[in-house]
């Protein structure tokens, strides 16, 4: 059971154009988070998904980032109109359920940076 | 809103000493789960040992335990018999039953040998 897949793992993108971070989850996962983390600073979260829907998006901006996780495929993270401040590596993660008791399985992160 | 909070921005140990990182957390939930994930320079996160809110016990995995203080809202990781490997950036989290999982700024660990 491979665990949670992140790509691309180092993406580089000029100032405007768009960045597209895919995560597939552990086999069996419908949850899935996305977190940001600035150099030498903690995990930030940004958004909840499962299957097709969005639970919370409380930490996501609200211009140029979008997710989703379709019925089919990888849950996939949109930066649109990429800025220097947008710099950061992106960690996705999986878990089976809302259980409480579940720990959530990291992929090993997407380093995005923006020139 | 729940916030998770490591007050600790750098810890620094004697290999084979013993070291605790503090972690305080805020929620008016009842039902939850802590969690201690380590970050190596490899940046993947791995999980190092987790507490049910509802157990007054406190967690235990090998050289590493937690001091879990329900009503103050603390869940301290201790870390026995230090060892180079432990180096790393070690995040606190707190997930609810309704909620995602939310992190601490981290705890920068420093093994001198």
């Amino acid at each position: 059971n491979a665990g949670v897949m992140q790509n691309p793992r180092h993406l580089v993108r000029r100032r405007g154009q768009e960045a597209r971070l895919r995560c597939s989850p552990m086999k069996g996962h419908s949850h899935v988070y996305w977190y940001r983390q600035l150099p030498e600073e903690g995990l930030k979260f940004m958004v909840y998904l499962q299957k097709e829907n969005i639970i919370d998006e409380s930490g996501m901006p609200k211009e140029r980032f979008s997710a989703e996780f379709p019925k089919e495929g990888p849950s996939i993270l949109r930066i649109q109109q990429v800025v220097r401040g947008d710099s950061a590596a992106y960690f996705c993660a999986s878990s089976p359920a809302t259980l409480v008791n579940t720990e959530a399985f990291f992929g090993q992160g997407t380093r995005l940076t923006v020139v | 809103a729940q916030t998770v909070t490591q007050s600790q921005p750098e810890m620094s140990v004697q290999e084979a000493e013993t070291v605790t990182l503090s972690c305080t957390y805020d929620t008016s939930e009842s039902d939850y789960y802590l969690f201690w994930y380590k970050q190596p320079p490899s940046r993947q996160m791995i999980l190092v040992i987790r507490q049910e809110a509802y157990k007054q016990q406190n967690a235990t995995e090998n050289r590493f335990s937690v001091n879990f203080q329900k009503a103050a809202k603390s869940f301290s990781l201790k870390i026995s018999d230090s060892q180079l490997g432990d180096a790393a950036m070690y995040f606190c989290a707190y997930r609810s039953a309704v909620r995602d999982m939310r992190f601490g700024a981290g705890t920068r660990l420093t093994v001198k040998p």
